[in-house]
């Protein structure tokens, strides 16, 4: 258990959908990343917050957003949701956001878009 | 953009044998994470390499950081059923602290 944690587990819902995926980082944790993995992706990284604000993007859609709240929890947001979108969605944590912070991952939410 | 090769994709080892997997960049490296995600489960952290050269081992599993700091290996002896799962290399990117992962190399052990 790496005290990171994750809901739903998982998600079944139709295109065109709006869903918002919630994260718990580990205590103490300031920073929480956002990932998407696909079989044919691979792990891709999509947000960073630290302390609330946005530090870094990756490979994120417009069609997604995500934002950090004052407890430190996060949520992702995907909305029009496409096929393609069907994924394993990551949230990890680290204390701090350095280079040689160890990242922390959260169990995932797998969703499905039928 | 930096771009991060990992070697080979899937590898079958019979219990007891010995791999490698390699990670190589088209740049150089600040420095270097791996991960190991078990079938079913989430990436879980294993080491960080910084140093040109650096080589750390964690019992059977022994990661080294090259010269240039533009590749990486992971080497495991003895391979075990626990071993089962796919390790990625994850180098650094920037200064606060994203992680672009390889591909990954899936591992399946035959007893």
């Amino acid at each position: 258990d790496s005290g990171v944690t994750q809901t739903p587990k998982h998600l079944i819902t139709a295109t065109g959908q709006r869903v918002t995926l919630r994260c718990s980082p580990r205590s103490g944790d300031l920073s929480v990343y956002w990932y998407q993995q696909s079989l044919d992706q691979g792990l891709q990284f999509l947000i960073q917050y630290y302390n609330g604000e946005e530090r870094a993007k990756g490979n994120i859609l417009e069609r997604f957003s995500a934002q950090q709240f004052p407890d430190l929890h996060s949520e992702l947001n995907l909305s029009s949701l496409e096929l393609g979108d069907s994924a394993l969605y990551f949230c990890a944590s680290s204390v701090d956001t350095g280079r040689t912070d160890t990242q922390y991952f959260g169990p995932g939410t797998r969703l499905t878009v039928l | 953009g930096q771009q991060v090769m990992q070697i080979p994709q899937y590898q079958h080892v019979q219990e007891g044998e010995d791999f490698t997997t390699y990670c190589n960049s088209s740049t150089t490296l600040s420095n270097i994470q791996w991960y190991k995600q078990r079938p079913g489960g989430h990436p879980v952290f294993l080491i960080q390499l910084v140093k040109s050269g650096e080589v750390k081992k964690q019992k059977r599993l022994t990661f080294q950081f090259g010269e240039a700091k533009k590749n990486s290996s992971l080497h495991i002896t003895a391979t075990q059923t626990t071993d089962v799962g796919t390790y990625f290399c994850a180098p650094v990117t920037d200064s606060w602290g994203k992680l672009q992962f390889g591909a990954g190399t899936q591992v399946v052990v035959t007893p």
